[in-house]
This record gives structure tokens, C-alpha cells and sequence, in this order.
């Protein structure tokens, strides 16, 4: 089946810093969702982004499909970004039980 | 008030007993699902319904059951819990158009 590889699995800011997050996946894909999980463990839909470029505030995402991965920029960061993010793909067509598969996600600390 | 809901949000139980975990969700959406999160790990799909006569086995289904009672309820079943059946459970739904995925607050099992 599919794989999705995020990285870094692990990473560490100040406040006010950039970042970028990365998946990538092992076949083509026509569903692509970004999910922040806070330290309380709530999971929040950030982005569908089978393809191209979207914003949302201090938040961006970019997946390019025919070169397998997509990008998670979050700029200005502040503590409330603090989190694990994740990456979910699904292939196939919308009507046959397509479902997500997740990657191990990016665990963020942004530190004041 | 939130548009997907889990009851209970905790819940300590014994090896052996029956436990069900209930989710409702006002979205209108017609595909549920149900995840299990390990510590560390990503999401593991267990169960999915994509209407109230279609239910599915997910990659983790073993020792699980559900039932979709309506298009808004979809409950979760451990017929004999076990202490690896400790984990985060959540709740999700989408509806089949545009596929985004809304969670709701999660349910911490502890098997003892």
C-alpha cells in the first residue's frame, strides 16, 4: 500500500521563527489533508490539498503531485503552533471506500 | 456546541468487560469513522461507514465492533477489552463530496 514519510519527526523553534514541514508519499495521490494535533490532543483539518497552493493566515500549503509531497509552511510561529502535525493521503476514486492513510506526523515545540 | 462528539471522553475499564464508545456528529455528513492513536504514533483506521447501511473494516479491526444506529450516530464496541486496546480513540466524519475529515475530542481508554 501507500507510504507517507513526514519530516522532521521531531522539531524545535522560538517563537517567531519559520518552518517547514514535509511528506512525502509513495504513489500518486488524489486526497491530501494536513491535521494539527494540539498537546491536549485535540486534531484540527488545516488543509485539503490534493494539489497546488493554499494559505490560511500564517499557515501554507503546497503538494506537488507529480513529484509526490507536499510542504507545510508555518511562518511568524508562535507557542500555540506547538503540536504534532500530520499528513494523511488517499488514492483511488472518491466513491470506492476510499479512506486515509497517516503519516508518523512532525512533533513541533515552539518555545517563548 | 460541537459538531462531533464522543462519549465518554475517558474511561477506565477491566480486562474482559464490555465497553461501548459512542460519537454523534451535527455535520450532516454521511461517512463516519472511528481511529485508534497509539503514544508516538499516527492514526489507525478501525471501522468507516459511508452510510448508515455500509459499514467497512478498517486496517485495525480485530476485537472492535460498531454499529451505525443513524446517520449521525456511530458507536464503537470492545466486546472483551484487553490492556493493548489501551490507546486515544477518536471519531471522525466527512461528507462524500469534499472528503475533508473533522474529529472529534478523543476518548483515553485505559484497560487494566
Amino acid at each position: 500500500g501507500i507510504q507517507v514519510e513526514q519530516s522532521p519527526p521531531d522539531l524545535i523553534l522560538q517563537e517567531g521563527a519559520n518552518s517547514t514541514l514535509r511528506c512525502n508519499f509513495s504513489d500518486s495521490v488524489n486526497n491530501l489533508q494536513w491535521f494539527h494535533q494540539n498537546p491536549w490532543g485535540q486534531l484540527i483539518n488545516l488543509f485539503y490539498i490534493p494539489s497546488g497552493t493554499k494559505q490560511n493566515g500564517r499557515l501554507s500549503a503546497t503538494t506537488v503531485a507529480t513529484e509526490r509531497y507536499s510542504l507545510l509552511y508555518i511562518s511568524s510561529s508562535q507557542t500555540t503552533d506547538s503540536g504534532v502535525y500530520f499528513c494523511a493521503v488517499a488514492t483511488g476514486h472518491a466513491g470506492n471506500n476510499r479512506k486515509l492513510i497517516w503519516g508518523l506526523g512532525t512533533s513541533l515545540a515552539v518555545n517563548p | 456546541d460541537a459538531d462531533v462528539t464522543q462519549t465518554p471522553r475517558n474511561r477506565i475499564t477491566k480486562t474482559g468487560k464490555r465497553i461501548m464508545l459512542e460519537c454523534s456528529q451535527t455535520k450532516g455528513h454521511d461517512r463516519m469513522y472511528w481511529y485508534r492513536q497509539d503514544p508516538g504514533l499516527g492514526l489507525q483506521l478501525i471501522y468507516y461507514s459511508f452510510d448508515v447501511k455500509d459499514i467497512n473494516k478498517g486496517e485495525i479491526s480485530d476485537g472492535y465492533s460498531v454499529s451505525r444506529q443513524a446517520q449521525a450516530k456511530f458507536s464503537l464496541s470492545l466486546e472483551s477489552a484487553i490492556p493493548n486496546q489501551t490507546a486515544l480513540y477518536f471519531c471522525a466524519t466527512s461528507d462524500s463530496h469534499r472528503e475533508t475529515q473533522y474529529f472529534g475530542p478523543g476518548t483515553r481508554l485505559l484497560v487494566l
